[in-house]
């Protein structure tokens, strides 16, 4: 059973575009989420988070929103550059240090 | 600052064969996580360790297991090989556990015959 969701495996976005990645997790105990960004023969790396106390958080370009009550956080990257090609994996965890990841969405920013 | 370091990189086994991979964690970093990467399923937590001792446990076979040495260091050991034991191996190390900034290695990818 899939907790955390990432339903697009895909997605292309035309350079200085706005890149919207989405997550769904049913777990409603889940209090904390992850962004990571993993490069082809590289580890993910850490992107951005948000607590569940709130809904809205930015970092730059990347702006993670967060919707309880349909338990869906979203990642969005404004505007897109060709590096940020990439897996993201959205992560949540539920206070118990163990973060449940969704499969990834491979952007690529075209160009 | 070095980063997260995974041995061996690339890793050929057949079934029934045992694996161990090996992780050495950012200097200072006391926690350590392994993850399973596979097409399908995306990153599944395995376990983690925490001054050499197991914190948290993913949903896994015995199989699986792990062990953190005195330096942090930690090893994963998979026994009695199966196909679908084929996947990236991931472990991140974070100063402390559950924090959520954990820095991953670049995996150790195992390819069972």
């Amino acid at each position: 059973d899939q907790q955390v969701k990432q339903n697009s495996p895909s997605l292309s976005v035309q350079e200085g575009r706005i890149s919207i990645l989405n997550c769904d997790y049913t777990n409603s105990m889940f209090d904390y989420f992850l962004w990571y960004k993993k490069y082809p023969a590289e580890g993910p790396t850490f992107l951005i988070s948000i607590s569940s106390i709130k809904d809205k958080n930015e970092d730059g370009r990347f702006t993670v929103f967060l919707n309880k009550s349909a338990k869906h956080l979203s990642l969005h990257i404004v505007p897109s550059q060709p590096g940020d090609s990439a897996v993201y994996f959205c992560a949540a965890s539920s206070g118990t240090y163990k973060y449940i990841f969704g499969t990834g969405t491979r952007l690529k920013v075209l160009a | 600052k070095a980063g997260v370091t995974q041995t061996p990189r690339y890793l050929i086994k057949t079934r029934g064969q045992q694996v161990t991979l090996s992780c050495s964690p950012i200097s200072g970093h006391r926690s350590v996580s392994w993850y399973q990467q596979t097409p399908g399923q995306g990153l599944q937590f395995l376990f983690e360790y925490f001054s050499e001792t197991q914190r948290n446990k993913g949903n896994f076979p015995g199989r699986f297991s792990g062990r953190q040495f005195s330096n942090s260091r930690s090893e994963m050991n998979v026994s009695t090989l199966e196909l679908g034991d084929s996947a990236l191996y991931l472990c991140a190390s974070s100063p402390t556990s559950g924090s959520p900034s954990q820095y991953f290695g670049p995996g150790t990818r195992l390819l069972v015959l």
